[in-house]
C-alpha cells in the first residue's frame, strides 16, 4: 500500500455515459498525476497538478476529459460521453517519485 | 507516445537465477525510475537513479545508467517466484513534470 487511494477500483459503463474517478494522494504531497494504461502498454501521462493548479495536459486528454483538484487535496477525473476506446486502467500518482494508487479499471460496453 | 523501449519484451528464467532487463530512451533526462506491476494491479516504485549517477543498489536490485548511450539496466539477483511481474522504466525531463514510460518487460520466474 503506497498511501495513494483510488475509487472506484472497477467501473463498467455503457457507451455515452459519464464517469468520474477520485484519487486521494498522500496528504503532504503537493504534486498529483493522472495516467492511463491500456493492456500490454506502459502508462501514458494525462495531466498533473501542483497543489490546485493544473499545470500540464497531454494531447490524449480530449475535451471529453476534465480533471480537478479543489483545495489541492483529492483529485477527480471525469470522462463525458464515454467511448469504447476509453476502456483502460486510470492511475493516479503523487510526489516526484510517483507513488501510484491501485488504479481504476474502466470498461466501456 | 512511449519514450523508452524495454528489452527483452518477455523473459522467463528459473528461480534463483539473475534477471537483467534493459531500457533505452530518446531524449535527455533528469531521473530514470524503475517500477514493477503485477497483473492488473498498480505500479510499485522500485528505484530512482538521477542523471548524474551511474549505479544504484536496493536489496536484490541493481540499476545502472549510461546517459551517453541513453540506456539503463535493472538486475534482479537470486530471483524468486514473487518477482514475476512486468517491469517498466520511466524517465522525466528537467522540470520533473511528466514521467514517460517504456513498454515494459514481462518477467516470469519458473519455480
Amino acid at each position: 500500500d503506497t498511501g495513494v487511494s483510488q475509487d472506484p477500483r472497477h467501473k463498467i459503463t455503457k457507451r455515452g455515459q459519464n464517469v468520474t474517478f477520485r484519487c486521494d494522494p498522500i496528504s503532504e504531497h503537493n504534486r498529483l498525476y493522472w495516467y492511463r494504461q491500456t493492456l500490454g502498454q506502459g502508462p501514458e501521462f494525462l495531466t498533473y497538478f501542483q497543489n490546485e493548479a493544473q499545470l500540464e495536459k497531454s494531447r490524449l486528454l480530449s475535451d471529453r476529459f476534465s480533471a480537478e483538484r479543489p483545495k489541492g487535496s483529492f483529485s477527480t477525473l471525469e470522462i463525458q460521453r464515454t467511448e469504447q476506446g476509453d476502456s483502460a486502467m486510470y492511475l493516479c500518482a503523487s510526489s516526484l517519485e510517483r507513488f501510484f494508487g491501485p488504479g481504476t479499471r474502466l470498461t466501456v460496453l | 507516445s512511449q519514450q523508452g523501449e524495454e528489452d527483452p519484451q518477455a523473459l522467463s528464467i528459473q528461480e534463483g537465477e539473475n534477471a537483467t532487463m534493459n531500457c533505452s530512451y530518446k531524449t535527455s533526462i533528469n531521473n530514470l525510475q524503475w517500477y514493477r506491476q503485477n497483473s492488473g494491479r498498480g505500479l510499485v516504485h522500485l528505484i530512482l537513479i538521477r542523471s548524474n549517477e551511474r549505479e544504484k543498489h536496493s536489496g536484490r536490485l541493481r540499476v545502472t545508467l549510461d546517459t551517453s548511450k541513453k540506456s539503463s539496466s535493472l538486475l534482479i539477483t537470486a530471483s524468486r517466484a514473487a518477482d514475476t511481474a512486468s517491469y517498466f522504466c520511466a524517465t522525466d525531463g528537467p522540470r520533473c513534470e511528466k514521467l514517460t514510460f517504456g513498454t515494459g518487460t514481462r518477467l516470469t520466474i519458473i519455480p
